[in-house]
């Protein structure tokens, strides 16, 4: 079946530097959506893209779906950014279909 | 692998009355399992955390007297909407794994209320 498959599982960086997370899609998806998971358990919509780029601060996404792959950038990286992070494609049924998620540590 | 199937994908109940999804880990002990509703602006709120063989903990402004929540074994997790109303209509996602940190989620259940 539709698969996304997310990389990396985890990742550290110092504050102040910056990194890019990515999600491959076995097929084509109609849309794609960015998470982060806070301390408390919430998941917090950081986009949601059809298609293109989105900026919104620090973080930049873009979703090809020609090339079915999304890629969720953080720059200048701050403690609060620590968490997990989820990518979840949009698939034909309209149905999300989850990314394994990446652990994102900030390190002072 | 890992996956979690919720059912039904989708349903329609009519005010007032309840409504059960259902949430189901395969290939791996859903020793802990976290429920969600999207709110409109499309984060999701966690409603509770369930862990097997410990109290479940329901977040600020949800209530097991409205979402009341089964977690009997390590594979299956239950929660009823009761007495549903327009307000809860959404899409209400699960979280599973071993621990609360590392949840794999399923698809959802779009609940629409009428």
């Amino acid at each position: 079946g539709d698969q996304v498959e997310q990389s990396p599982s985890a990742l550290s960086l110092h504050e102040g530097t910056g990194s890019a997370l990515r999600c491959n899609f076995t097929t084509t998806m109609r849309a794609v959506q960015w998470f982060q998971q806070n301390s408390r358990g919430s998941l917090i919509n950081l986009f949601y893209l059809a298609s293109g780029t989105k900026e919104n601060g620090r973080l930049k996404s873009t979703f090809n779906s020609k090339e079915s792959y999304s890629t969720l950038h953080i720059r200048d990286a701050q403690l609060e950014d620590s968490g997990t992070y989820f990518c979840a494609a949009e698939g034909s049924n309209y149905q999300l279909i989850w990314g394994s998620g990446t652990k994102l540590i900030i390190k002072p | 692998g890992a996956l979690v199937y919720q059912y039904p994908r989708r349903t329609i109940c009519k005010s007032g009355t309840s409504m059960r999804m259902e949430c189901q880990a395969v290939g791996f002990q859903a020793t802990s399992v976290a429920w969600y509703r999207q709110s409109p602006q499309k984060t999701f709120e966690l409603i509770a955390l369930s862990t097997v063989n410990s109290a479940i903990k329901y977040e600020q402004n949800f209530t097991q007297e409205k979402f009341p929540i089964s977690h009997p074994n390590l594979s299956f997790s239950s929660m009823t909407v009761l007495n549903a109303y327009l307000e809860d209509r959404g899409l209400y996602l699960c979280g599973a794994g071993q621990s609360q940190n590392t949840l794999y989620f399923g698809a959802g259940t779009r609940l629409s209320v009428l």
